[in-house]
C-alpha cells in the first residue's frame, strides 16, 4: 500500500544549527514529492516540490530537500535554523498517474530553541 | 483573490445542527479539494472537484457530509445533523489540474460541535 512516513513526531534544534526533517515514502513508480509547513491556526503553506531533474530542490524560507530514489526519501533541510521556523511540517506524495490524490505524512513538529 | 479564502474561520454548532462551510478558491484553479484535519494530524482527504464535477467523494465520512461546486468556482461543504466527532479543522485547497503542481490551502474553518 502507498504510504508516507515521517518517523519523528518532534525535532528539536538549537537556533543557528542545521536542521533535518525526515520523510520516506512507499509509492510505485516515480512520484511527485512535496513539503508543506503549517503555523498555529493557519492553513498549510507550500514549501517546495520535487518533480524531476536535480535531486536537490530549493524552496521558500531557505529550505531545501534532497530526493534519494534508492532510499525512497525526501528529507527537508535548512543550513541554519531560525526560531521562526518552529511549526508543523508535512511531507506529501502524489503517485504518477494521479492528477490530484496526495498521500500525507503524519507531520513533524519542529521546535527551534533560542 | 490572492489566495484561497474560507469562511467562517470558526464555527461552533450545537449537536444536531446543520452547518455550511464556504471555500473561495484561487481564480482559474480548476481543481478543488476538501480535507479534514484533526489537531496535530495530517490532512485527511474528503472530496475532489474538477470544475463543477465532483470526481471523488470517497473520503466523506458519512452521508451527512455533502459538498458542491455548482459553477466551478466557490464550493460549499455541508454537514447535516452535526456530531461531536465532526469537530475538526476543515481545509480547502485549490490548484491547476496538473499532477506536478502544488495545491494552495485556505486557512481552514475550525468546527466545534458542542
Amino acid at each position: 500500500a502507498q504510504s508516507v512516513a515521517q518517523p519523528e513526531d518532534q525535532v528539536n534544534v538549537a537556533e543557528g544549527n542545521p536542521l533535518t526533517v525526515k520523510c520516506t515514502y512507499s509509492v510505485s513508480g516515480n512520484p511527485y514529492l512535496f513539503w508543506y509547513v503549517q503555523y498555529p491556526n493557519r492553513g498549510l503553506q507550500f514549501l517546495l516540490k520535487y518533480i524531476t531533474g536535480d535531486n536537490l530542490v530549493k524552496g521558500s524560507y531557505g529550505f531545501e530537500a534532497e530526493f534519494n530514489k534508492s532510499q525512497t526519501s525526501f528529507h527537508l533541510k535548512k543550513p541554519s535554523a531560525l526560531v521562526s521556523d518552529s511549526a508543523l511540517y508535512f511531507c506529501a506524495v502524489r503517485e504518477p498517474g494521479s492528477n490530484y490524490q496526495l498521500i500525507w505524512g503524519a507531520g513533524t513538529k519542529l521546535i527551534i530553541k533560542p | 483573490g490572492a489566495g484561497v479564502s474560507q469562511s467562517p474561520r470558526y464555527k461552533v454548532a450545537k449537536r444536531g445542527q446543520d452547518v455550511a462551510l464556504r471555500c473561495d478558491p484561487i481564480s482559474g484553479h480548476v481543481s478543488l479539494f476538501w480535507y479534514q484535519q484533526a489537531l496535530g494530524q495530517g490532512p485527511e482527504f474528503l472530496t475532489y472537484f474538477q470544475n463543477e464535477a465532483q470526481l471523488d467523494k470517497s473520503g466523506l465520512p458519512s452521508d451527512r457530509f455533502f459538498a458542491e461546486r455548482p459553477e466551478g468556482s466557490v464550493s460549499t461543504l455541508k454537514i447535516q445533523r452535526t456530531q461531536q466527532e465532526d469537530s475538526a479543522v476543515y481545509l480547502c485547497a485549490s490548484s491547476l489540474p496538473s499532477p506536478n503542481t502544488e495545491a494552495f490551502f485556505g486557512q481552514g474553518t475550525r468546527l466545534t460541535v458542542v
